[in-house]
């Protein structure tokens, strides 16, 4: 069955950056996109973007644009997202979810950006 | 940007009973390749989101006959009939045809 794995809560200081990683499993990886999608404490979803694992092609919502970085590693099947020049309000749990659109989904990453 | 309007904001609910959760698009959500890409998620407290429905009204894999949805263009519904305690969360509406992909803010479903 398709999995997403991702990697555990950070506590990082305000101008730094993070790299968070989502390991698939249960499927081709380059099958899908992997796409990445931001939830502030008790609000909606917004998405961020996406990339494709096979070409390495990127669509990013223009809000995240110099904001958030994907990569893939295809030998681990596993994408990351970097986050950069962090303030309080990228605090927040980070999803990453794959499939036709957003079937499947890993269990979040939470972000608190706090000195 | 594409706006998600879901009402109503939350909904009391008896077991047993139907609720119809509506989401409304600033555009309509018709695709150039003719497919409207319009979903809808539930998130249990303390879950990450899960797909119900994809394409307006295709039940995804393992999801119950007990939800379905409808619509066209700019107007969609999610009706759940039967509800059961492990339908209570929150439900988004969300929509992957046009960039960037916006979600609605979600409605609450609780027991009554």
């Amino acid at each position: 069955q398709v999995q997403l794995q991702q990697s555990g809560a950070e506590l990082v200081k305000p101008g730094s950056s993070v790299k968070m990683s989502c390991k698939a499993s249960g499927y081709t990886f380059t099958s899908y996109y992997i796409y990445w999608i931001k939830q502030r404490p008790g609000q909606g979803l917004e998405w961020i973007g996406r990339i494709g694992p096979g070409s390495g092609d990127t669509n990013y919502n223009e809000k995240f644009k110099g904001k958030a970085t994907f990569t893939v590693d295809k030998s681990s099947s596993t994408a990351y997202m970097q986050l950069s020049s962090l303030t309080p309000e990228d605090t927040a749990v980070y999803y990453c979810a794959t499939g036709r659109g957003f079937d499947y989904w890993g269990q979040g990453v939470m972000v608190t950006v706090s000195s | 940007d594409v706006v998600m309007t879901q009402t109503p904001v939350s909904l009391s609910v008896s077991l047993g009973g139907q609720v119809s959760i509506s989401c409304r698009s600033s555009q309509s959500l018709v695709h150039n390749n003719g497919n409207t890409y319009l979903s809808w998620y539930l998130q249990k407290p303390g879950q990450s989101p899960q797909l119900l429905i994809y394409k307006v009204s295709n039940r995804f894999s393992g999801i119950s006959d007990r939800f379905s949805g409808s619509g066209s263009g700019t107007d969609f519904t999610l009706k759940i009939s039967r509800v059961e305690p492990d339908d209570l969360g929150v439900y988004y509406c969300g929509q992957g045809t046009q960039y960037p992909y916006t979600f609605g803010a979600g409605t609450k479903l609780e027991l009554k």
